[in-house]
């Protein structure tokens, strides 16, 4: 069966502080992956994604995330975080297939302390 | 930029009520997703359809129908609605492996509230 497991719902941090994000899927296929940020009353919105090539993907405001097949997992991480990072994070899945359906993991809410 | 719109942001329905929640995406794109989202569960797939006309179940299809007559527009349908959908209704558009990635757009969301 096809999952994903974000393993911790709420990560707490210090502004300015080191931060990872961890997720892993279940797949016998191979995959795309995903992470996306909700903002407090808004939408989704795609933070960065893995497609192909290189392992190590970045967004344009600091995150980056790394593809590891062997342990299958996708971990975001920023090496300091803003107040205005403060959000929900959903890591994601979809597959190689015609009729492609996109799975998402529980979420983790990223709370920033001043 | 695409774009994807559902049809209200807040919704209130009484128990048994029939429920259409509409759902628009200009950019093509062959797969539309209905998720609904619920704190601590995260966004779970409800149906999704990759052609006019396709459906597949998601994961909680259960109260649900959804109707794809155009490309694009993806309508959810609660035949009967109950307190226990009352919940947050994320539609979302992508296009399919091979034509550059699969990430979805996702709309503002429907928060309906069943009564």
């Amino acid at each position: 069966a096809q999952s994903v497991t974000q393993l911790d719902s709420q990560v707490p941090v210090f502004e300015e502080a080191p931060v990872e994000l961890r997720c892993n899927y279940s797949s016998s296929v191979s995959v795309y992956l995903f992470w996306y940020v909700q903002y407090p009353n808004q939408g989704l919105q795609l933070l960065l994604k893995y497609l192909s090539g290189s392992t190590l993907v970045e967004s344009i405001n600091g995150f980056e995330a790394e593809f590891n097949k062997s342990q299958t997992s996708f971990h975001l991480r920023k090496p300091s975080v803003h107040i205005s990072d403060t959000a929900e994070y959903f890591c994601a899945v979809s597959f190689y297939s015609s009729a492609s359906k996109i799975i998402f993991g529980s979420g983790t809410r990223l709370s920033i302390r001043p | 930029d695409v774009k994807v719109t559902q049809s209200s942001r807040y919704l209130v329905k009484r128990t048994g009520e029939k429920v259409f929640l509409e759902c628009v995406q200009d950019m093509d794109h062959e797969n539309m997703f209905w998720y609904r989202q619920d704190p601590g569960l995260g966004l779970r797939l409800i149906y999704f359809s990759y052609d006019v006309k396709m459906k597949e179940k998601g994961d909680i299809p259960e109260g649900y129908s959804v109707s794809r007559e155009k490309k694009e527009r993806f309508s959810l349908i609660l035949e009967s609605a109950s307190t226990n959908q009352t919940s947050m209704y994320l539609c979302a558009s992508s296009l399919l492996p091979g034509q550059g990635g699969t990430e979805a757009f996702f709309g503002q969301g429907t928060r309906l509230t069943v009564v």
